[in-house]
Parts: structure tokens; C-alpha cells; sequence
């Protein structure tokens, strides 16, 4: 079975501090996909970036970055110099690489930046 | 980008009324998937669909039923609604090779009085 875990609930730092969203996943697959989804106050669930298994590189886009490790099977997100706009609930998420490709969630970190 | 479009946006009913909430995409995307979400919680997938005539339940059980007669439109329906269906509906699709991400439409927040 697969699962995904946030373990940080809620966060909350002054705007233009660095902070990091942590997600550490279980799965039996050896290929698969990562994922985090932003969803802001209104609801909609906006992607930021998928991953396969086998790409371990990090990425980076701007303010944000992603940090994969498979040896600790966690996909961590970076957010440097926050901002207000970043406020929001950040999802984690894995799917099997075959088949339907559902979705499985963490439990989300809701970030509060504060001016 | 993907475009899906869900309606009703909000939703207030009264216990026993039969609900249809709407699903449309337009990128003509072979998958799609309905999520239910509690306030502050995680997604949970409660229908999915490979193509037309192509319809599975998910990982949390749900009195809903879905349909996918058109590749485009993907309703769900509750029969008889209650007030433990009061949640938000997020409806999403994704389509081409390799895992592509799912996009997800704004959402239905139904609630159930």
C-alpha cells in the first residue's frame, strides 16, 4: 500500500524567511511519481511539480525548489525569501506509475506567511 | 494547460434531494477522478475512469455514483443526500503518456442541511 506523510500540520514564519515543507512517502514500487499541489484559500488544487523515481536530481524554479531523496523516501519543498501569496495549504502526493495513476495525499501543511 | 470546469460552485440542500454535480474538461483527457475533501484535511478518491463506458471506485467508499458517457463530462450523483455528505467535491483529469499531472477543476462545497 502507499502512503504519505506530512508530519508538520501547520507553519508559520515572517514573509522573507526560507521554509520547508517536509513529505516522506511509503510504496512497494520501484517506479513512481511524486507530486506537490498548492491549495490557496479558494480551493482549487494547483499544481507545482511532478517527479519520477528515477530522476533524483533536484529542481529548482524560482523561490521554489525540491529536494528528492529515495534513500529516505522523502520529497521535501523548499520556499526561500516567503511571501504573502505563499500562503496556503501545500499537498504531497504519490502515484503508481501504471494503471490508473490515482492520486494518494498527505495530509497537507497549512503555511501561513505573515507580513 | 488543462481546462475543467465544475459547477455548482457552492451548493446548500436539504436532506433526501437527489444532487448532480458537474465535471467538464476540455483537453479531451482519456483519465478522470473525483476527490473528496474535508476542511483542513487530505483528498481522498472516491471515483475514477480510464475512458467512456469506464467507470471504478475508489479508495474511500462513497454512496455517489458516476458516469462517463462523453470523454468530456464525468457527473456525479448523489441519490438521496444526508448531512454526512457535506464536504468539498474536487473533480480532476489528466490524459497523454507517462504520468502526466492531474489537473483539478475549483471544486464543488456541498453542504447538506
Amino acid at each position: 500500500a502507499q502512503k504519505v506523510t506530512q508530519a508538520q500540520t501547520e507553519i508559520s514564519v515572517v514573509e522573507k524567511e526560507d521554509v520547508t515543507l517536509d513529505c516522506v512517502y511509503e510504496t512497494r514500487d520501484t517506479t513512481y511519481y511524486l507530486f506537490w499541489y498548492k491549495q490557496p484559500p479558494s480551493g482549487e488544487l494547483v499544481f507545482l511539480i511532478r517527479r519520477n523515481s528515477f530522476d533524483e536530481q533536484n529542481e529548482i524554479s524560482g523561490r521554489y525548489s525540491w529536494n528528492f531523496q529515495k534513500s529516505t523516501s522523502s520529497f521535501n519543498f523548499t520556499i526561500t525569501a516567503s511571501q504573502v501569496v505563499d500562503s496556503a495549504v501545500y499537498f504531497c502526493a504519490l502515484s503508481q506509475a501504471w494503471g490508473a495513476q490515482k492520486l494518494v495525499f498527505g495530509q497537507g501543511t497549512r503555511l501561513t506567511i505573515n507580513p | 494547460e488543462a481546462d475543467i470546469y465544475q459547477t455548482p460552485r457552492y451548493l446548500v440542500i436539504g436532506t433526501g434531494k437527489k444532487i448532480t454535480l458537474e465535471c467538464s474538461q476540455t483537453m479531451g483527457h482519456d483519465k478522470m477522478y473525483w476527490y473528496q475533501q474535508d476542511p483542513g484535511m487530505e483528498l481522498h478518491l472516491i471515483h475514477y475512469s480510464y475512458g467512456v463506458n469506464s467507470t471504478e471506485k475508489g479508495d474511500l467508499s462513497s454512496e455517489s455514483t458516476v458516469s462517463r458517457i462523453r470523454t468530456e463530462h464525468f457527473p456525479l450523483t448523489l441519490e438521496s443526500a444526508r448531512p454526512s455528505h457535506t464536504s468539498q467535491y474536487l473533480c480532476a483529469s489528466s490524459g497523454g503518456q507517462g504520468n502526466q499531472p492531474q489537473h483539478f477543476g475549483d471544486g464543488t462545497r456541498l453542504s447538506i442541511l
